[in-house]
């Protein structure tokens, strides 16, 4: 499957654990991108990688919220001190080169805090 | 952050007849995209459009686009069972960390009945 792959598909957490989360892009896509989705909402975004380099991360994302994406390949999103309002579905989003292209979604980790 | 407003929140029509869905959104933009989502699935890219074009068709999805009034409508013929999911628009514009940040919309939740 050359798709956009994320571990874990589910993840169940007791309040006050740090989890993380990763996204292997498809491979020539040089642009990666992190959403949250709670339900009936749309994708929110929290942070955009170009390469290795985070572009942007989203004023409203707490700093218990951090991504990295070394060497330009896979990413990974942790929390830390997980909350009961962190629960939703974690997506993952990458895109090729260019002004006019489309982006390739996972599957997502649904993550439940308790 | 979310940069579109979807209109309607929810959407219920027979199978054949035909659907449409609006967005808004707030900024300049290079690119508007529609995607689509099953229930607890990924998205799914449908079609997109660039600021200098004004209506795009792919089979039987159709797609408009106002800059000047800053929205978008996608129109669905013939509709059948299969296309009930949730609908977003995408905005694809310039990140202020630079690249090409993609902000979706709040949705339209379409069910097609039989």
């Amino acid at each position: 499957d050359t798709g956009v792959s994320q571990d874990p598909r589910h993840k169940i957490t007791k309040r006050g654990q740090n989890v993380t989360f990763r996204c292997d892009p498809i491979s020539e896509h040089n642009r990666l991108y992190w959403y949250r989705q709670t339900l009936g909402q749309g994708p929110e975004f929290l942070t955009y990688f170009q390469n290795e380099a985070q572009l942007e991360k989203s004023r409203l994302l707490s700093d218990r919220f951090s991504a990295e994406r070394p060497k330009g390949s896979f990413s990974t999103l942790e929390i830390q001190r997980t909350e009961q309002g962190d629960s939703a579905m974690y997506l993952c989003a990458s895109r090729p080169t260019g002004a006019r292209t489309e982006a390739f979604f996972g599957q997502g980790t649904r993550l439940t805090v308790v | 952050s979310q940069q579109g407003e979807e209109d309607p929140q929810a959407l219920s029509i027979q199978e054949g007849e035909n659907a449409t869905m609006n967005c808004s959104y707030k900024t300049s933009i290079n690119n508007l995209q529609w995607y689509r989502q099953n229930s607890g699935r990924g998205l799914v890219h449908l079609i997109l459009i660039r600021s200098n074009e004004r209506e795009k068709h792919s089979g039987r999805l159709r797609v408009t686009l106002d800059t000047s009034k800053k929205s978008s409508s996608l129109l669905i013929t013939a509709s059948r069972a299969a296309d009930t999911a949730s609908y977003f628009c995408a905005t694809d514009a310039f990140s202020e960390g630079g690249g090409n940040k993609l902000t979706f919309g709040t949705g339209t939740q379409l069910k097609v009945e039989l």
